[in-house]
């Protein structure tokens, strides 16, 4: 795609549901991140993958939360037994790695997750 | 923890003034960047200027960096209203690949 898609655009769950969050990152670019923005706020950092390098979770807030890219490509971030303090917007961004280091963000529109 | 502080938080003009937004940081970066949001949703990348450069321009954008003072300024002229949006700014930090952002500034252009 042209873009970085994310699915689904709108979740809502019950308390203590699992729910799983897509992100299809742009064809080509190595390097996966995920980002949490609650209401009014900045982002905070999640998970970061890059190639088949292990990835950088140091951003995950509990061990409720887990991701995976398979085939370095496609990822799921998995949010087990929801509470309400996890209700915000999951974006999702994808990049270029460059030697420089100066990779600029790609982000999808992000799935607004809203814990009842 | 937030790397990148925005200031102010919020920031209202006239559709022609300029808007000025500062960002602050703590530690040493390579570069900085400076994105904006519509509507709470994705980000879009605005530009970013690299830690040895002092000043980069896009278009009616302006972007100055001091190391020294570990801050940096977005200055957008001749603003529209079409510029109403959230401006974050978002550092590395030394080797770290991910990106840090700050809360960002919401920039409300009156018409």
């Amino acid at each position: 795609g042209a873009g970085v898609s994310q699915s689904p655009s709108n979740k809502v769950t019950e308390k203590g549901k699992d729910v799983e969050l897509r992100c299809d990152p742009i064809s080509g670019h190595t390097a996966l991140y995920w980002y949490r923005q609650s209401l009014g706020q900045g982002l905070e950092f999640l998970i970061y993958f890059q190639g088949n390098s292990a990835p950088d979770k140091s951003g995950l807030p509990s061990d409720r939360f887990s991701a995976e890219r398979t085939g370095g490509s496609v990822s799921t971030l998995t949010i087990q037994r929801t509470q309400q303090e996890d209700s915000a917007v999951y974006l999702c961004a994808s990049s270029l790695v460059t030697t420089g280091g100066d990779e600029k963000l790609f982000f999808g529109s992000g799935t607004q997750l809203s814990v009842l | 923890s937030q790397q990148g502080e925005e200031d102010p938080q919020a920031l209202s003009i006239q559709e022609g003034e300029n808007a000025t937004m500062n960002c602050s940081y703590k530690t040493s970066i390579n570069n900085l960047q400076w994105y904006r949001q519509n509507s709470g949703r994705g980000l879009v990348h605005l530009i970013l200027i690299r830690s040895n450069e002092r000043e980069k321009h896009s278009g009616r954008l302006r972007v100055t960096l001091d190391t020294s003072k570990k801050s940096s300024s977005l200055l957008i002229t001749a603003s529209r209203a079409a510029d109403t949006a959230s401006y974050f700014c978002a550092t590395d930090e030394g080797s770290a690949r991910q990106l840090t952002f700050g809360s960002g500034t919401q920039l409300t252009v009156l018409p």
